[in-house]
């Protein structure tokens, strides 16, 4: 298996312009999470869907902040008008029952 | 409310010694605890997690329910564990981990 696949590895934006992650989560596994890590804040979890129903996303900041899961292996996580503080290492993590969480490479996103 | 607290945000050793990183959590019932690592500008991998009682890389971590520690061990510390760790409590019954704001190990020779 080849982990937890995300893209891009990086993203340059301008302030306002549409950004979308994408997530491939590991084969077989039903619980996919969204976290954003920076050095102020550290890991935080953004989303959390189970059987690619979203179960708690308190941790969206902004409604500029959406994720889709449209089938089991395919994640999106989309911000709309992109700002600086969004600058950030977003991580997609998939996990299956109490087994811990495999992440992803992250994508490192910056906004200009 | 569920916390964990890593109370170092740097920890700072030479090749050969001792090493430990705290981690303090509050939680209701019993979570499950584990420690990720993050090597340099690379993903978070799992490096153990207390049920299963491994020793990984020469680390261990024993679950102190009296104090509510989890803290990491390793008795002689080498270069390349030098990387961020962190501590991640898992509440039984619910999927999420709560990531502690993790510690920087540097290990210098």
């Amino acid at each position: 298996d080849a982990g937890v696949i995300q893209s891009p590895r990086h993203e340059v934006t301008e302030m306002g312009q549409e950004v979308t992650l994408r997530c491939k989560p590991i084969s077989g596994h039903n619980s996919l999470f969204w976290y954003r890590q920076t050095m102020m804040r550290g890991l935080e979890l953004l989303i959390y869907f189970n059987n690619n129903v979203p179960i708690d996303d308190s941790g969206m900041p902004e409604d500029r902040f959406s994720a889709k899961m449209p089938n089991a292996s395919f994640s999106t996580l989309k911000i709309q008008p992109s700002e600086p503080r969004d600058s950030a290492v977003y991580f997609c993590a998939s996990s299956f029952g109490d087994s811990g969480y495999t992440f992803g490479s992250g994508t490192r996103l910056t906004v200009v | 409310a569920q916390r964990v607290t890593q109370p170092e945000k740097l920890l700072s050793v030479f090749k050969g010694a001792p090493v430990e990183l705290k981690c303090n959590y509050s939680y209701s019932g019993s979570p499950e605890l584990f420690w990720y690592v993050q090597y340099s500008r690379q993903r978070l991998q799992l490096l153990l997690r207390h049920i299963s009682r491994e020793s990984i890389k020469g680390f261990t971590a024993d679950l102190n329910k009296g104090e509510t520690s989890f803290h990491l061990k390793k008795p002689f510390a080498q270069e390349e564990d030098s990387a961020m760790y962190y501590c991640a409590p898992q509440n039984s019954g619910y999927s999420t981990l709560t990531f502690g704001k993790g510690t920087m190990l540097l290990v210098s020779p």
